[in-house]
Parts: structure tokens; C-alpha cells; sequence
């Protein structure tokens, strides 16, 4: 199973609204709506940003959303903040009974 | 408020087995499957296997296939991740993650703080 396709970095200014993308396969992303999106900053844990394409879990801020269309699952934030820059991976359900991550999205806050 | 607490660090011969634990606090043990990813060093995250508790029933990435062993102790509500045949390249913090639902095929919501092992000669 191939690791989901994301940008290796982003960038913007805050304020600023941004979207990461993930692509995957029919035996992934485009047979299951079990697509997540994690956060992590330097030495923690990752965190659970999105569920299920869309679903935002309690305490995530609304500035969080997902979409997904196809093989390709989104991750936007709107209104970047200085405490969004962290790194950011998808993953997804698999045909296999397996899951499979995003080799993870650097972003940075300019 | 649901917890996972991972055992401590560990430092590994090539060739040898490790053993990491992962105790939930909270929740319902049975009622939740446990995954294991692990992060190499500077890279990103890796899906082990996953395991059902309340069936002890364990699926496993291909990649790890025969060198992985995933359990779960009901009665102390831990699981366990088991790597034999260290090398090099195992080196990485490893997490174990909650899934919502009894099986893994729902999304991990909690996540523990991570455990390093460090495979050296």
C-alpha cells in the first residue's frame, strides 16, 4: 500500500485561508468517506483535526474544514493563525482492512 | 477523560525484539480497537496494525508482516506492540491510538504520547 500524495511544504500569511491536498486510489480515499486529517507540532502526539471528510471533532476550531472529491481529500484553514504552523497528515481507510498516511504536509506561517 | 500511557524508552540490539505497552485510562477497553503507528526519525507517520480488543483479533501492514505482533490484555486494559528482528531502520517513536468504534476500521481519535526505540549496536 503507497503512502497518500501531499504537498511536502505550504505557506501563507495570517489571515490567509489555505488548502492541502491528499491523494489517493480507488482502494483508499475513493472507496471510503473514513478519510482523517491530524495536526502535529515539533515532539507531540498527533491530533485528530477532521473525521470522516468533513467532521470536525469538539474543541477543533471552525477555521478547520475537509472535502473531498474523488481520489482527493482537502484540508482547508481559513483565518491562518500563528499556532496552525505544525505538520499535516491525511490518511485513510484501505481495501485491505489496513490504513495508510499522507507523507505529511509541512506549513508555515510566514 | 480517556488516556493512553505508553511505556518508557527503549534501546534495542540489532537483531533483538521489543515489547512497548499502551494502558487506557477511561472509556471502555473492550469496546474501542487500538492501532500502532510509528514516525522514523524527520518522517512521517506509518500504520503498523490494529487491533479488535474485545475479539483479540490483529491485521497488520503488509510491510510488517512476520515481524509484528499486536495483543490486547482485557484485564488490565493495555495492548502491546511486539518488533522482532530489529534493525537500523526501526528506529522511531511509536504511538498506539484509540479507534471510536470496536473496530479499527473507525477513526483514531486519542492517541498516546509516544514511545522511542532506538535499534544501535
Amino acid at each position: 500500500q503507497s503512502a497518500l500524495s501531499q504537498p511536502a511544504s505550504m505557506s501563507g500569511s495570517p489571515g490567509q485561508s489555505i488548502t492541502i491536498s491528499c491523494t489517493g486510489t480507488g482502494s483508499d480515499v475513493g472507496d471510503y468517506n473514513s478519510v482523517s486529517w491530524f495536526q502535529q507540532h515539533p515532539g507531540k502526539a498527533p491530533k485528530l483535526m477532521i473525521y470522516d471528510v468533513t467532521k470536525r471533532p469538539s474543541g477543533v476550531s471552525n477555521r478547520f474544514s475537509g472535502s473531498k472529491s474523488g481520489i482527493t481529500a482537502s484540508l482547508t484553514i481559513s483565518g491562518l493563525q500563528a499556532e496552525d504552523e505544525a505538520d499535516y497528515y491525511c490518511s485513510s481507510y484501505t481495501t485491505s482492512s489496513t490504513w495508510v498516511f499522507g507523507g505529511g504536509t509541512k506549513l508555515t506561517v510566514l | 477523560q480517556v488516556q493512553l500511557v505508553q511505556s518508557g524508552a527503549e534501546v534495542k540490539k540489532p537483531g533483538s525484539s521489543v515489547k512497548v505497552s499502551c494502558k487506557a485510562s477511561g472509556g471502555i477497553f473492550r469496546s474501542h480497537a487500538i492501532s500502532w503507528v510509528r514516525q522514523a526519525p524527520g518522517q512521517g507517520l506509518e500504520w503498523m496494525g490494529g487491533i479488535i480488543a474485545v475479539f483479540g483479533t490483529a491485521n497488520y501492514a503488509q510491510k510488517f508482516q512476520g515481524r509484528v505482533t499486536i495483543t490486547a490484555d482485557e484485564s488490565t486494559s493495555t495492548a502491546y506492540l511486539e518488533l522482532s528482528s530489529l534493525r537500523s531502520e526501526d528506529t522511531a517513536v511509536y504511538y498506539c491510538a484509540r479507534h471510536t468504534g470496536y473496530h479499527y476500521s473507525s477513526y483514531m481519535d486519542v492517541w498516546g504520547e509516544g514511545t522511542t526505540v532506538t535499534v544501535s549496536s
